[in-house]
């Protein structure tokens, strides 16, 4: 079945310092959507990839679809506090399958 | 906000029982999915319904079912529990069913099976 990776499963950071999490599939996406989960939150969605080699920015982030459609990931620029979270990669192989979530990467930032 | 109601948002109850998990899901949403998310795990999808019928079926186990009101709220039943069921049950919905569509996650029901 389709497989969904995503590493680091645990990221410490100083807080200055970037940050990158990538998901890797093991078959051609559709698309991926990324979210971000607070710690007692729920997941709420960043933002949808879909064109082969499409990169996204949002202020400090920087999203990037790879050219095969296999793997994404997800970048931060200097993190601060309020990045602190789990941030999970949604695939989807084709427009009506189902969504399949990655482990997640849980970012911790030290002040 | 989300605009995705669930309730209730904590449920303890023993092994053996049946509980009823309910989401209300955001205006003009027609499409709602049920999620599991264990401790320290990620987002297992469990189910989807769209205009009140079934639409995709994840790790759904045949004790759990779900189902889709006219009104367009949802329900999921849990009977039977277990320890591991133990977990946090997130709803979401969007617009449509096609999944290229955002999901909206609604705040979760946190279940403790003692």
């Amino acid at each position: 079945g389709q497989q969904v990776m995503q590493i680091p499963q645990y990221q410490h950071v100083q807080e200055g310092e970037d940050f990158t999490t990538y998901c890797n599939s093991s078959t051609t996406l559709s698309n991926i959507q990324w979210y971000k989960q607070r710690p007692g939150g729920h997941p709420v969605f960043l933002i949808q990839l879909v064109k082969s080699g499409e990169v996204k920015k949002q202020k400090r982030l920087t999203f990037q679809f790879g050219e095969a459609k296999k793997n994404s990931s997800l970048h931060i620029t200097a993190t601060q506090t309020t990045d602190v979270g789990t941030y999970f990669c949604a695939a989807l192989k084709t427009s009506y399958d189902k969504v399949i979530f990655g482990p997640g990467t849980s970012l911790s930032v030290i002040p | 906000d989300s605009g995705v109601t669930q309730t209730p948002k904590h449920l303890i109850t023993a092994t053996g029982q049946r509980v009823t998990l309910r989401c209300s899901p955001r205006s003009g949403d027609l499409s709602v999915y049920w999620y599991q998310q264990s401790l320290d795990q990620g987002l297992q999808f469990l189910i989807q319904y769209y205009n009140g019928e079934e639409r995709a079926k994840g790790n759904i186990l045949e004790r759990f079912s779900a189902q889709q009101f006219p009104d367009l709220h949802s329900e999921l039943n849990l009977s039977s529990l277990e320890l591991g069921d133990s977990a946090l049950y997130f709803c979401a919905s969007s617009v449509a069913p096609d999944r290229k569509v955002i999901q909206y996650f609604g705040a979760g029901t946190r279940l403790s099976v003692l």
